[in-house]
């Protein structure tokens, strides 16, 4: 059946050290967010792209991270240089159209030491 | 701001006891979506509810919509220990972005 995939699905590194997570949104879904879930923080939007296009990541701290969509079965979160708060679960999801459910992936749990 | 906010924070009970799960928004919506969270995993997408429908079922499922009072509840029946996990209810906003309240976070004792 059709998921979202992502990986890793875990990821322990040091800081200072750039981190990629990539994700396989469900084929036909035209439109891929990212979150973060932290305990402190929940669950927050970072960024989302329709058509590949991106459309708001104002929910990213854009010194530091970056998300792309180079075709339209693959996405990417990139963190570079990557900091101890970055430490949280990142969820890509997918969705056909504008007014349906939300697909996520298992997720990838950065830690960053 | 959360756009979702749901109450209570947690809730523990008896298998086979319902559990109900309220959510309270701030502004108008033209749908609002419920999500389960196991420990570990992605959240699911249990149920979408409009804002022209006032309750929706869905198995053992039932959400109610008050656009009135901007609020919405998740009952869960005859609970399993299988229903631990938490629930988050989820608005679009102008963009038609979700947003996630912080959840309740369900125990349910076999």
């Amino acid at each position: 059946d059709a998921r979202v995939t992502q990986t890793p699905r875990d990821k322990v590194t040091e800081m200072g050290q750039e981190v990629t997570m990539r994700c396989q949104p469900i084929l036909g879904h035209n439109t891929v967010f990212w979150y973060r879930q932290t305990m402190m923080q929940g669950l927050e939007l970072l960024a989302y792209f329709r058509n590949r296009a991106p459309l708001d990541d104002s929910g990213m701290p854009k010194d530091r991270f970056s998300a792309e969509m180079p075709d339209a079965t693959l996405a990417t979160l990139k963190i570079q240089p990557s900091e101890p708060r970055d430490s949280a679960v990142y969820f890509c999801a997918s969705r056909e159209g504008s007014y349906n459910e939300q697909f996520f992936g298992p997720g990838t749990r950065l830690t960053v030491l | 701001s959360q756009q979702g906010e749901e109450d209570p924070q947690a809730l523990s009970i008896q298998e086979g006891e319902n559990a109900t799960m309220n959510c309270s928004y701030k502004t108008s919506i033209n749908n609002l979506q419920w999500y389960r969270q196991n420990s570990g995993r992605g959240l699911v997408h249990l149920i979408l509810i409009r804002s022209n429908e006032r309750e929706k079922h869905s198995g053992r499922l039932r959400v109610t919509l008050d656009t009135s009072k901007k609020s919405s509840s998740l009952l869960i029946t005859a609970s399993r220990a299988a229903d631990t996990a938490s629930y988050f209810c989820a608005t679009p906003n102008a963009g038609n972005m979700l947003t996630f309240g912080g959840g309740t976070r369900l125990m349910v004792k076999p």
